[in-house]
């Protein structure tokens, strides 16, 4: 069976500091990878998507970045963080070209 | 306009009630539909798919209305546990879903 990994839990960082969360899905090949971010009592905001290694969409401006080095590893980046940047990331995955998403258990990130 | 617009609620009903959620969408050319719950500081599991004809998981039911662009969520004999928001969601293709802001309901004793 499919599994989809977060790390960390959760994470509280300065203001300006860099930011690297990590996801990583098994029992599967080739998956679509998406990273959100949800906002206190907000819905689900995309943020980026890959159907491929080093496929990468973005879908809003921002200082954060995305990379997927291999198939199932999904990175989310920043250089540096900003107050607004808090929130709960939440990686998913889908089988190629299917559209029903699965979700890791989130990082919730408190930038202070 | 929100492209996925759901009432927030929060809907507050007894054990044993029904309640129904709707979710309108504004893109005609939107594809598939889903239901997923999300549990307070948790992540969003895929409750049910939306198809045309209609759908029933046990006491959920999902309906989807193409014509007036809207799907719904029906709860029937409702449980303690069914307490959570309810996400809709809507995929124009496969890369790229939107989500809505989602609707909590409360189920009291």
């Amino acid at each position: 069976s499919q599994t989809i990994h977060q790390w960390p839990a959760t994470l509280v960082q300065p203001v300006g500091s860099p930011l690297s969360l990590e996801c990583t899905v098994e029992g599967t090949s080739n998956p679509n990878l998406y990273w959100y971010r949800q906002a206190a009592g907000r819905g689900l905001q995309l943020l980026f998507y890959s159907v491929g290694i080093g496929q990468i969409s973005s879908e809003v401006p921002q200082n954060l970045s995305a990379s997927r080095p291999q198939d199932r590893q999904f990175i989310l980046s920043s250089k540096k963080l900003l107050l607004s940047d808090s929130g709960f990331y939440l990686c998913a995955w889908s089988e190629y070209r299917a559209y029903e998403q699965y979700f890791g258990p989130g990082t919730r990130l408190t930038v202070t | 306009r929100k492209e996925v617009e759901q009432d927030p609620g929060p809907f507050n009903v007894p054990e044993g009630a029904t309640v129904a959620f709707n979710c309108t969408y504004s893109n005609s050319a939107s594809q598939s539909f889903f239901w997923y719950r999300q549990d307070c500081r948790k992540e969003p599991k895929l409750l049910m798919s939306v198809y045309s004809s209609g759908n029933e998981d046990g006491r959920f039911t999902a309906q989807l209305n193409r014509a007036s662009q809207y799907i719904s969520l029906l709860i029937r004999d409702s449980k303690l546990s069914d307490s959570a928001t309810y996400l809709c969601v809507v995929n124009t293709n496969a890369g790229k879903s939107t989500f809505g802001d989602g609707t909590t309901l409360t189920v009291k004793p």
